[in-house]
């Protein structure tokens, strides 16, 4: 039973450049939450997709974006890259259905902007 | 907007020793939970709350949630060096959609 996948590992870009993240939520699971986690600093809820539309969405400008595919794998977008958006992106799967929201995180993708 | 503050930010403990960490709420949550994140790893679940006064263990862990369910604790029995690592409380907060909003955490690190 897979866990929760994110591609790529790594990454670099500049300031002022696009980046897509991607994220296989577990198996079994319709429900797939992005956090952006800087260094020191828990997870800040970026939004939460499922049925492939956004239906929460936290304190974060508009430069980011997602989407959520029939088979309820997930993108983040982030457009017109800043320095500050250097951070740890974890995906977390859970079951929508499942009162309390357990999350199961992804390993991650580290976004380093220069 | 809603916050949730965890002290302390940091501890280092002695091996053997206990370990505490506090989580609090500007708002009530409907339910709050607790992950561990290990030097380069991802948060990994530990537990759930979800009623006022509740009180669960994991071996050496305790785990309660407030009577107001805005804040809770996590306490560790005895350390072990394994129990190195960022704990992370997040509480639910149901507004519409469910969306967890999580502490800053505590590193805790222990000397052998």
């Amino acid at each position: 039973d897979a866990g929760v996948t994110q591609s790529p590992t790594h990454l670099i870009k500049t300031r002022g450049q696009q980046v897509t993240l991607r994220c296989s939520p577990k198996s079994g699971h319709d429900t797939v939450s992005w956090y952006q986690q800087a260094l020191g600093q828990g997870p800040q809820f970026i939004f939460q997709y499922y049925e492939e539309e956004e239906r929460q969405r936290g304190n974060f400008p508009d430069r980011f974006s997602g989407h959520q595919f029939p088979n309820y794998s997930s993108e983040l977008n982030v457009n017109a890259l800043l320095l500050g958006d250097s951070a740890l992106y974890l995906c977390a799967s859970s079951l929508r259905r499942t009162v309390g929201l357990e999350q199961f995180f992804g390993p991650g993708t580290r976004l380093t902007v220069l | 907007g809603q916050q949730v503050m965890q002290i302390p930010q940091y501890q280092h403990v002695q091996e053997g020793e206990d370990f505490t960490t506090y989580c609090n709420s500007s708002t009530t949550l409907s339910n709050i939970q607790w992950y561990k994140q290990r030097p380069g790893g991802h948060p990994v679940f530990l537990i759930q709350l979800v009623k006022s006064g509740e009180v669960k263990k994991q071996k050496r862990l305790t785990f309660q949630f407030g009577e107001a369910k805005k804040n809770s604790s996590q306490h560790i029995t005895a350390t072990q060096t394994t129990d190195v690592g960022t704990y992370f409380c997040a509480g639910l907060i149901i507004q519409g959609a469910q969306k967890l909003v999580f502490g800053q955490g505590t590193r805790l690190t222990i000397n052998p």
